[in-house]
């Protein structure tokens, strides 16, 4: 069974500092996702990576995939207070047809002034 | 816009009481999925469809069923509703071929019962 895991869950921080956020996953992945919620809000995605070793960038936002660790890191770089909102990674594995994601349990990340 | 539709986006049931969610894309997409969100524990997959005529059970499929009407169409029906499935449910669909295309939710379905 593919189990997602996200560090932190909660994670207050100040403007303009850089912050980590960690997602390791169980088994072997077809492919890693990145989305961004909003309080009352549906999910925006942010990043596809899709072979070990990518890298993307967006903004403040960098994320990366290390498929042999099995982990995928979402770094933020000198926040900004747009930027809180709960962050979900997400891993899809591939069966015969179609593909399910696995969500982590979400960061809610607090970008203080 | 395209995208993912979903109704009703709001609504409160009685214990017992059925209803029937529903979604559609409008992106060709070939793969639908319902998830439910509860507070601390991500989403959660209920079921899912990976092509038309097809229809499968993920994590927490108990208490519903769906419907692939055609390809544009996915329903959820609660046969009798509990309060254990109060809960905020977000339709999604993704086209998978040979390469990745991602995932689109709908705006979400917030449920009281």
């Amino acid at each position: 069974e593919l189990k997602v895991e996200q560090n932190p869950l909660f994670l207050s921080m100040q403007e303009g500092k850089n912050y980590t956020i960690y997602c390791n996953y169980s088994t072997t992945s077809d492919r890693l996702y990145w989305y961004r919620q909003d309080p009352g809000k549906s999910l925006e995605s942010l990043f596809v990576l899709l072979s070990n070793g990518a890298v993307k960038q967006e903004g403040r936002l960098m994320a990366s995939l290390d498929t042999k660790a099995r982990l995928s890191t979402l770094h933020i770089t000198a926040a900004v207070h747009d930027l809180s909102a709960t962050y979900f990674c997400a891993v899809a594995k591939r069966p015969t047809s179609g593909s399910r994601l696995t969500f982590g349990e979400g960061t809610q990340l607090t970008v203080n002034p | 816009n395209a995208g993912v539709t979903q109704t009703p986006k709001f609504q409160v049931l009685k214990t017992g009481q059925s209803m029937t969610l529903q979604c559609a894309q409008d992106m060709n997409h070939n793969s639908m999925y319902w998830y439910r969100q509860d507070p601390g524990m991500g989403l959660r997959l209920i079921y899912y469809s990976a092509s038309e005529g097809t229809t499968d059970k993920g994590e927490v499929p108990n208490g519903y069923n769906v419907s692939r009407l055609n390809k544009r169409e996915f329903s959820l029906r609660l046969e009798s509703a509990a309060p254990s499935q109060t809960s905020v449910y977000f339709c999604a669909s993704a086209l998978w071929g040979e390469w990745n295309y991602g995932y689109t939710f709908g705006s979400g379905t917030r449920l009281t019962v």
